[in-house]
């Protein structure tokens, strides 16, 4: 029931760079809300990775960007390390769930 | 540094009541909303809604209404989520996390910076 759809699963060996994407449509990405992503380890609470499409808390390594055009918003890992491995979900804002905040169905990074 | 510190793993019967709290620390507590969100094993994460500590505001996701109740107690800087009318289907790990306002050249939206550890609650079928 998730607004925002994300691929199941993607894959790298370590250094490669993957891209995750997180599509959504006209109440949400495309109304110009801005998505924010998050990293959630296994086993632990999600952790704030991007926010505001492009920007990095402290402390979030620059191998990790993100970006956003029209309905649609990615985040990219270059560099892909070990302890990249996790499960990583976008976040947005949707107007049509009387002013909800919505989350992508979220992405499992496996590093091979 | 902020912390969001929750209560203990819970087990309740069906169409009982749960009720998980989160204390916060090193911030105002105040100073920024509280959301809540839960993640069923396996799954993915779900917003339940968000309290206002100042003005006891609050917002619940449509799926909830009726059914979740946010309050807090400011002194203790402490909120807490009662979920209701328990089912099978409520079993997960419920988060509290702390919401954050962000508008550059875009509408409003918030985003989570800081998250509680968890509270596992069973629902046993």
């Amino acid at each position: 029931q998730s607004v925002l759809t994300q691929p199941p699963s993607v894959s790298g060996a370590p250094g490669q760079r993957v891209t995750i994407s997180c599509t959504g449509s006209s109440s949400n990405l495309g109304a110009l809300y801005a998505v924010h992503w998050y990293q959630q380890l296994p086993g632990t609470a999600p952790k704030l990775l991007i926010y505001g499409n492009t920007n990095r808390p402290s402390g979030v390594p620059d191998r990790f960007s993100g970006s956003k055009s029209g309905t649609s918003a990615s985040l990219a890992i270059t560099g892909l390390q070990a302890e990249d491995e996790a499960d990583y979900y976008c976040q947005s804002y949707d107007t049509r769930l009387s002013g909800s905040v919505v989350f992508g169905t979220g992405t499992k990074v496996t590093v091979l | 540094q902020v912390q969001l510190v929750q209560s203990g793993a819970e087990v309740r019967k069906p169409g009982a009541s749960v009720k998980v709290s989160c204390k916060a620390s090193g911030y105002t507590f105040t100073t920024s909303d509280i959301n809540w969100v839960r993640q069923a094993t396996g799954q993915g994460l779900e917003w339940m809604g968000w309290m206002n500590p100042k003005s006891g505001n609050t917002g619940y996701a449509q799926k909830f209404q009726g059914r979740v109740t946010f309050t807090r107690t400011n002194s203790i800087a402490t909120a807490y989520m009662e979920l209701s009318s328990l089912r099978s289907d409520d079993t997960a790990v419920y988060y509290c996390a702390r919401g954050r306002y962000f508008a550059s050249q875009s509408p409003q939206t918030v985003l989570l910076d800081y998250w509680g550890q968890g509270t596992l609650v069973t629902v046993p079928s």
